[in-house]
């Protein structure tokens, strides 16, 4: 079956850093995402990795592993409106999306 | 980025009524539109995905008669939750692509449907 696996909630106090984690075992794959949901909020779109290796866009940062099916979503700098759930996401071989649970990330001053 | 408006944001119903929800991409053509269902502290449940001018695909579990759903249009698909229980009440958010592999998907509001 397909899977996608992440923790359930993570803690961390404003201006660090954090990395949220996530394992994948799906039926092909086209693509990794991450999208950010503020509660009561439709997801929206963080990044988009497909090839191995880390994509850069700010304050956030995505890594890819296809060989190990691991992805991670780091983000610096924390700020208080960091705090909401994180949403891991596989496209599989039909280009569908398999989602995550989601992390939820709880941001302490 | 694109742009995908739903409506309403927010209803409440009262048990046996129909409640129709809209997604429309403001600017662009969605040849997919999905819809999802999300309950509190859980990830988003694929319910069903419709390609323009055909009949919509359901996952397993999730019931065509009591969840319809129209896409006549390249920019507009409807959700119309039938005959609504207070199990519907829920979180309902819609997604669309340009075409098939097209790399993000571009999400609507969402719509917090109540049903007493």
């Amino acid at each position: 079956g397909q899977n996608i696996d992440q923790p359930t909630e993570m803690t961390a106090t404003e201006g660090a850093i954090v990395q949220i984690n996530c394992t994948y075992q799906t039926s092909g794959f086209n693509g990794l995402f991450w999208y950010q949901q503020h509660a009561g909020e439709a997801p929206t779109f963080l990044s988009y990795n497909v090839l191995d290796g880390l994509e850069e866009k700010g304050r956030f940062s995505s890594f890819l592993s296809r060989s190990k099916g691991y992805s991670y979503l780091l983000l610096k700098e924390l700020q208080m409106k960091d705090s909401a759930s994180y949403l891991c996401a596989v496209m599989d071989s039909n280009y569908q999306l398999i989602w995550g649970a989601g992390t939820k990330l709880i941001i302490k001053p | 980025g694109a742009v995908v408006s739903q409506h309403p944001s927010r209803v409440i119903c009262k048990s046996g009524t129909s409640v129709k929800i809209e997604c429309r991409s403001l600017d662009f053509q969605a040849t997919t539109m999905f819809w999802y269902r999300q309950f509190p502290k859980q990830s988003l449940m694929l319910m069903a995905t419709s390609n323009e001018g055909s009949k919509a695909t359901y996952e397993q579990g999730v019931e065509k008669d009591k969840f319809l759903i129209n896409h006549a249009s390249l920019t507009l698909s409807t959700l119309t939750v039938t005959s609504a229980h207070p199990e519907d009440s829920s979180f309902y958010i819609c997604s669309a692509r340009t075409g098939t592999g097209e790399t993000e998907a571009f999400f609507g509001q969402g719509t917090r449907l109540t049903v007493v």
